[in-house]
């Protein structure tokens, strides 16, 4: 049963330039979250999405960040118009749309840096 | 979601068990207290949750006060792998899945 997969696990890009990071949930589940962490920094929530629904996207930067997760297929994290404050390692976890453990499970993380 | 306070850092020597506290003294009396961990560059994981019952598992042992105001992790024989940084989060599980707010955690170094 493969855990949360994301990808790219590193990513490149000049200022600018448009970055997607994309994360495919466990198998079932159908609660994604993005957490972003900057460098020697805590993780920092984003956005919480259900399929087709963004139910809290409380942490997202106004402005350049959209997230989404279709009916099919994985959830992207959109960064548009990257800066170099824009560099740091976002993590994506899932949980499953029922269960009273609330225990969410991690990717490896997709490690952006801008240029 | 309650408020949690942990040391920012703490020693263990191998082998010997690693004691982590964690104070929540707002925490509501419907709220879970997870654990969860973050070693180096890589994905948070998750330990153990308990809501006022002691709790074991595999990994470690959460031990609750009576008025669950504060909590310790218990890692009863640390290796050097355990190095991370522990994060104590208080929430609501919810069934049908809520955020968890990480604060700054414990990193807690294993020494040979």
């Amino acid at each position: 049963n493969a855990g949360v997969m994301q990808n790219p696990r590193h990513l490149v890009r000049r200022r600018g330039q448009e970055a997607r990071l994309r994360c495919s949930p466990m198998k079932g589940h159908s609660h994604v979250y993005w957490y972003r962490q900057l460098p020697e920094e805590g993780l920092k929530f984003m956005v919480y999405l259900q399929k087709e629904n963004i139910i809290d996207e409380s942490g997202m930067p106004k402005e350049r960040f959209s997230a989404e997760f279709p009916k099919e297929g994985p959830s992207i994290l959109r960064i548009q118009q990257v800066v170099r404050g824009d560099s740091a390692a976002y993590f994506c976890a899932s949980s499953p749309p029922s269960g009273i453990t609330g225990e969410l499970f991690f990717g490896e993380g997709s490690r952006l840096t801008v240029l | 979601d309650a408020k949690t306070t942990q040391p920012p850092s703490m020693d263990c020597a191998e082998g010997r068990a690693a004691n982590l506290p964690c104070n929540h003294s707002t925490i509501s009396g419907n709220e879970y207290v997870y654990w969860y961990r973050q070693i180096h560059s890589q994905g948070p994981q998750y330990i153990i949750h308990g809501l006022k019952n002691n709790e074991t598992n595999e990994m470690a042992s959460l031990i609750i006060t009576e008025d669950r105001k504060s909590s310790t992790l218990i890692l009863p024989h640390a290796t050097l792998r355990d190095t991370a940084v522990y994060y104590c989060i208080v929430r609501v599980a919810e069934t049908s899945g809520s955020r968890l707010t990480f604060g700054e955690g414990t990193q807690l170094t294993v020494n040979p």
